[in-house]
Formats: structure tokens, sequence, C-alpha cells
């Protein structure tokens, strides 16, 4: 079955750096999408990224959907403590009847 | 309602006893998906429902895990003669579209 690979598994920074994580598989996908989870709670959605290609920004928040559709990249910059939390990828190969995969997440703890 | 909702919020249960979770969807949404989550860990997937299809169950650890959804709508995840390797968050999902929204999870602890 199809799989994402996330990357890095966790992440200390600095406030104020920029962090980017990626997600690789080992398959085509049509849609990515980025999400966050702040502690216990349930994981909202960031960003979402339909076309190979297609840089979209969201604030701090940047996304890619790689030229190959197996890959796609995060970037926050200047990050805040507030960035804390489990970043997850995730692909589906089409619209709303396929099964969307997650990855693995990123965890990301900002020091103040 | 307003988005997907989880009952109960915790459960602490004995072991080799059975519980039950509950998730109710966004109305309308026709896919739904159970999710197990450690501490602090990633997305383990259970099963995934999409309309009158049959369930995809590929990520269910043992037959003492099952899931329904009845009528399309509510889904009840079960686990029997629970163990304490089933304490985890279980995540919900449901999505019509592209994005999957998430209910706040069932905590379950096992003694």
């Amino acid at each position: 079955g199809q799989q994402l690979n996330q990357s890095p598994q966790s992440m200390f920074i600095q406030e104020g750096e920029d962090v980017s994580m990626n997600c690789t598989s080992s398959s085509i996908f049509n849609t990515w999408l980025w999400y966050k989870q702040d502690p216990g709670e349930g994981p909202v959605l960031l960003i979402a990224l339909y076309k190979a290609g297609e840089l979209t920004s969201n604030g701090r928040l940047t996304a890619q959907f790689g030229i190959t559709r197996k890959d796609s990249f995060l970037n926050i910059s200047a990050s805040i403590p507030s960035d804390v939390g489990i970043y997850f990828c995730a692909g589906s190969p089409s619209g709303g009847y396929q099964k969307v995969t997650f990855g693995t997440g990123t965890k990301l703890q900002v020091i103040p | 309602g307003a988005g997907v909702s989880q009952s109960p919020s915790n459960k602490v249960t004995e072991k080799g006893k059975d519980v039950e979770l509950r998730c109710d969807p966004i109305s309308g949404h026709t896919a739904l998906y159970w999710y197990r989550q450690s501490l602090g860990q990633g997305l383990e997937f259970l099963i995934y429902f999409q309309g009158n299809s049959a369930p995809d169950k590929s990520g269910l650890p043992s037959d003492r895990f099952s899931a329904e959804r009845t009528g399309g709508s509510v889904s009840t995840l079960t686990i029997q003669r629970t163990q304490q390797e089933d304490s985890a968050v279980y995540l919900c999902a449901s999505r019509w579209g592209t994005e999957a929204f998430f209910g706040q999870g069932t905590r379950l602890t096992v003694v």
C-alpha cells in the first residue's frame, strides 16, 4: 500500500528560526495536505495543495506540491512558541472518494 | 453538528473489559476514518469507511478491534478484552471533498 515518509521525526529550534519539513510517497498523489496537531487536540488543516508544482502560503507557512507528485514540503518562517505541535502531511490519489494517507508526523519544539 | 464529535473524551477501563468509542461525523460526510495515536506519536490508521462500500479494515491491529458505521453516519469502534497496550488516543475524522476534519479524540487508559 501507499506509504508516506515524513522527516525529520522531531526538531528543536530557537524562536525566530525558520523550519522545513518534508514528506515523500512511494506513489503519486494528486492532493497533498498539511495538518498541525496541538497538544490534546485533533489535527487541523493548515494548507491544501492540488497541482504539481503549486506553491501555497498561509501566513508564515509555505507548502509546495512536488513536480513528481511524490513529495511535498512545509516551511515555517520566523517560528514562535505557539508553532509547537506535531505536523502531519497527508496525501490522496484524488478527491473525496479516495482514501487519505497520513505521514508519520514531525514533532516541533520551539525554544523561547 | 458543527464538527466531528467523539465520546467519551476520556475512558479508563480495567484490563480485559470491552470498550466502545463513538464518533459522530459532520453531517453529509461520506468518508469516516479511525486512527490510533500513542502519546506524542504519529497516526496509526485503523479503519476507513466510504459511503456504502465495504470498509477498509487493513489497519485493525487484531481481531479484538472492530468498527461499524450505522446508516452512513455514526460510527462505533469496539475493543474487546482490552490490553494495556491498547492505551492511546483514538481519533476519528470525517471527510467530503478534500479536507478531513478530526474530532478531539478519546483518550483510553487501560489499567
